[in-house]
C-alpha cells in the first residue's frame, strides 16, 4: 500500500507569513498532484508534476516534486487569507493505478 | 458547462436502510472514481468505473457496497444496511479517459446514518 504522509498536519499562520508543507513516502510516483479542498466542497486540482526535481508556479505557490520522486513540497509566499484550506497531495505510479491521497494539511491564514 | 454533479448532498439514513448516491460525470468524461473522506483524513479510493464496467474496486468494502456506471443515466454508488461506521462524504470524481491526469471532483455527498 502506497503511503504519502503529509506534515504538518495543521498549520496556523499570520497573513503575509510564508509557509511549506511538504508530502512524502516511500513509494516512487509518476505523478503527484496537490489539491486545495474547502468545507463541503470537493477538492480542487492545483497541480501536477511528473519530472523529478520539476518546479512549477502558480501565482504564490511554488511546488517542488523531488529528484526521486517520492516527495514533493508546496511553498506559500505571503500567505493570504483566501489560502486557507485543507491541501492534500495525492499521488499515482502508474496511469492505471487509482490516485492515493494523502490526509491533508489544514491551512488557517489569520488576518 | 455543468461540472460534475452530486446529489444528495446531504443524506440521513437510519441503521439498516439503504443508501444510494448518485453522480454524474462532465460532459464527455466516461470514467467515474468514488472515494471516501472521513474528518480530518484523506480521500480513500473505492471504485474506478467506465460505462457498463468496474475496472478497479479494490477499495469497496466486499460486502453491502455496490457501484455501477450504466450505459445511460448517472453513476450509483449503493449502500445496503447501512452502518453507523458508514457515515463519511463521499466524492465522485471523472477524467475524460484512462490516465488521464486531472480529475474534476463533484461538491461530494454527507452521509449520516444515525
Amino acid at each position: 500500500t502506497q503511503l504519502l504522509e503529509q506534515s504538518p498536519q495543521f498549520l496556523s499562520i499570520q497573513e503575509g507569513e510564508n509557509l511549506t508543507v511538504y508530502c512524502n513516502s516511500s513509494s516512487v510516483f509518476s505523478s503527484l498532484q496537490w489539491y486545495r479542498q474547502e468545507p463541503g466542497e470537493g477538492p480542487v486540482l492545483l497541480v501536477t508534476v511528473v519530472t523529478g526535481g520539476e518546479v512549477k508556479k502558480l501565482k504564490r505557490l511554488t511546488f517542488q516534486f523531488g529528484d526521486a520522486r517520492k516527495d514533493s513540497s508546496l511553498h506559500i509566499t505571503a500567505a493570504q487569507p483566501g489560502d486557507t484550506g485543507l491541501y492534500l497531495c495525492a499521488g499515482r505510479n502508474s496511469g492505471n493505478t487509482p490516485l492515493v491521497f494523502g490526509k491533508g494539511t489544514r491551512l488557517s491564514v489569520i488576518a | 458547462n455543468a461540472g460534475v454533479m452530486q446529489n444528495p448532498r446531504h443524506l440521513v439514513r437510519r441503521r439498516g436502510q439503504e443508501a444510494r448516491l448518485r453522480c454524474s460525470p462532465m460532459k464527455g468524461h466516461s470514467h467515474v472514481y468514488w472515494y471516501r473522506q472521513l474528518p480530518e483524513e484523506g480521500l480513500k479510493f473505492m471504485v474506478y468505473l467506465q460505462k457498463e464496467n468496474i475496472i478497479d474496486e479494490s477499495g469497496m468494502p466486499k460486502e453491502r457496497f455496490s457501484a455501477e456506471f450504466p450505459k445511460e443515466g448517472p453513476s450509483i454508488l449503493r449502500i445496503q444496511q447501512v452502518v453507523r461506521g458508514d457515515s463519511a462524504a463521499y466524492f465522485c470524481a471523472s477524467s475524460p479517459g484512462q490516465g488521464r491526469e486531472k480529475l474534476f471532483f463533484g461538491s461530494g455527498t454527507q452521509l449520516s446514518v444515525l
